[in-house]
């Protein structure tokens, strides 16, 4: 009831494409839910985050959509840029600790 | 400049060595986290401690301790009784529960 699982694991997306990743999780008594980059050897940071009472968040290239009655929600990454290349973590909360996804690896090529 | 602080950035330890790894934060955050990273793996919770003098096991405690003596510091030992501690390990802070948590730069902690 406490994972949180993603898919892909890793995506190879065209410069100026649209990069998704999804993910989907069981404990309804989550209420935050952050999306994480990472770039090799780095700690990761915070790129967008959700809370269960809106559908949609947007900020620059950055989307996050949520389905409530779904238990899902995915980062979209609009016109994606090989600058984008990096691990990106999905994560779910309730408590303050972070449930985090496996990860997904992006690729972006120019 | 406020964040999080983690020393060393590589360590390197013999079998059967305890090891610390230092984690400071400035934010004036009350809660601070410990993860563990491993290739092709998410970030898995070791310790938490949401106040001073406090703090919880996570989901892979074991072979593991944490203190929680000042609010911004919040070490991790890495102890003998850890079967396979090369990892990269994270330190996290947040203001309070399900807020944004702010992640130091890693240490990378390898057994030889």
């Amino acid at each position: 009831q406490q994972q949180v699982k993603q898919s892909p694991q890793s995506l190879i997306v065209q410069k100026g494409g649209i990069s998704i990743i999804n993910c989907a999780y069981e404990n309804t008594a989550f209420d935050y839910f952050p999306w994480y980059q990472q770039f090799p050897g780095k700690g990761p940071a915070l790129l967008i985050a959700i809370r269960p009472d809106v559908s949609e968040k947007k900020e620059g290239r950055f989307t996050i959509s949520f389905n409530k009655s779904a238990k899902q929600f995915s980062l979209h990454i609009m016109d994606s840029q090989p600058g984008d290349s990096a691990t990106y973590f999905c994560a779910a909360s309730n408590t303050g600790k972070l449930i985090f996804g496996q990860g997904t690896t992006l690729q972006v090529k120019p | 400049d406020g964040g999080i602080t983690q020393s060393p950035k590589y360590l390197f330890r013999k079998e059967g060595q305890n090891v610390t790894l230092s984690c400071e934060q400035n934010l004036n955050h009350d809660a601070m986290y410990w993860y563990r990273q491993d290739p092709g793996q998410g970030l898995r919770l070791i310790y938490y401690s949401q106040i001073v003098n406090d703090f919880q096991k996570g989901d892979i405690a074991e072979g593991y301790s944490v203190s929680r003596e000042k609010k911004e510091s919040f070490p991790l030992t890495v102890t003998s009784a850890q079967k396979n501690p090369t990892a990269f390990y994270l330190c996290a802070s947040s203001r309070s529960r399900s807020t944004e948590a702010f992640f130091g730069q890693g240490t990378r902690l390898t057994v030889v």
